[in-house]
């Protein structure tokens, strides 16, 4: 079946620098993959929806600028966290929608755990 | 108000027991609707889909009432391995963005 690889899995960086996770469609073509949030015990929340070749849409007070979003292939996503501080540690997860003549179908990421100490 | 709402739980039922699980959406254009299960520390893996005809799988049976934006999750003959957070889900028209439910709780015991 379909598969969407996160990379990498865990981090742990210091405060202030910049890490980016990637999230890899491995075996179909996504022009539309999501990036979530998840904090110990809660639901995961949607960050933005990223776009194959055009910009991303970001959710409601989701810093565009803290969090980038690029979608440069059909396959790739990847999500900069910039000037990471601590209380952006949390796990990311990145989904994927492959659309097929079944319909549309939303396939996850093993997700990524970042720690910023 | 949240866009879906789940009781949060935590659900704690002994092994063979019925549980249901309840979720609400308020955006009435909302297209699909899905249950996932989540294991703690792990990514959110689809359970089933929800059909307005109601749909089974084994010992899950979900259900769809639009005119009442409700879904719901029955899984009868509990296991132990069926403890984990339930994910009510659902898919916006036209975007596709999917928006989760917080998750209810479920802990099955021996």
């Amino acid at each position: 079946g379909a598969v969407v690889s996160q990379h990498p899995s865990w981090v742990i960086c210091k405060s202030g620098t910049s890490v980016k996770i990637e999230c890899r469609s491995l075996d179909f073509q996504a022009t539309t993959m999501f990036w979530y949030r998840q904090f110990p015990k809660q639901s995961l929340m949607l960050m933005a929806t990223s776009n194959e070749g055009s910009k991303a849409t970001y959710e409601q007070g989701v810093e565009k600028d803290k969090f980038l979003i690029n979608h440069a292939s059909l396959t790739l996503s990847t999500l900069t966290v910039t000037s990471a501080h601590p209380e952006d540690s949390s796990f990311y997860i990145c989904s994927a929608r492959e659309v097929s003549g079944a319909g549309n179908t939303i396939y996850f990421g093993e997700g990524s755990w970042l720690t910023v100490v | 108000r949240k866009e879906v709402e789940q009781d949060p739980g935590p659900f704690n039922v002994p092994e063979g027991a019925t549980v249901a699980f309840n979720c609400t959406y308020s955006n009435s254009a909302s297209q699909s609707f899905f249950w996932y299960r989540q294991d703690c520390r792990k990514e959110p893996k689809l359970l089933m889909s929800v059909y307005s005809s109601g749909n089974e799988d084994g010992r899950f049976t979900a259900q769809l009432n639009r005119a009442s934006q409700y879904i719901s999750l029955l899984i009868r003959d509990s296991k132990l391995s069926d403890s984990a957070t339930y994910l009510c889900v659902v898919n916006r028209a036209g975007g596709f963005k999917t928006i989760f439910g917080a998750g209810t709780r479920l802990f099955v015991k021996a």
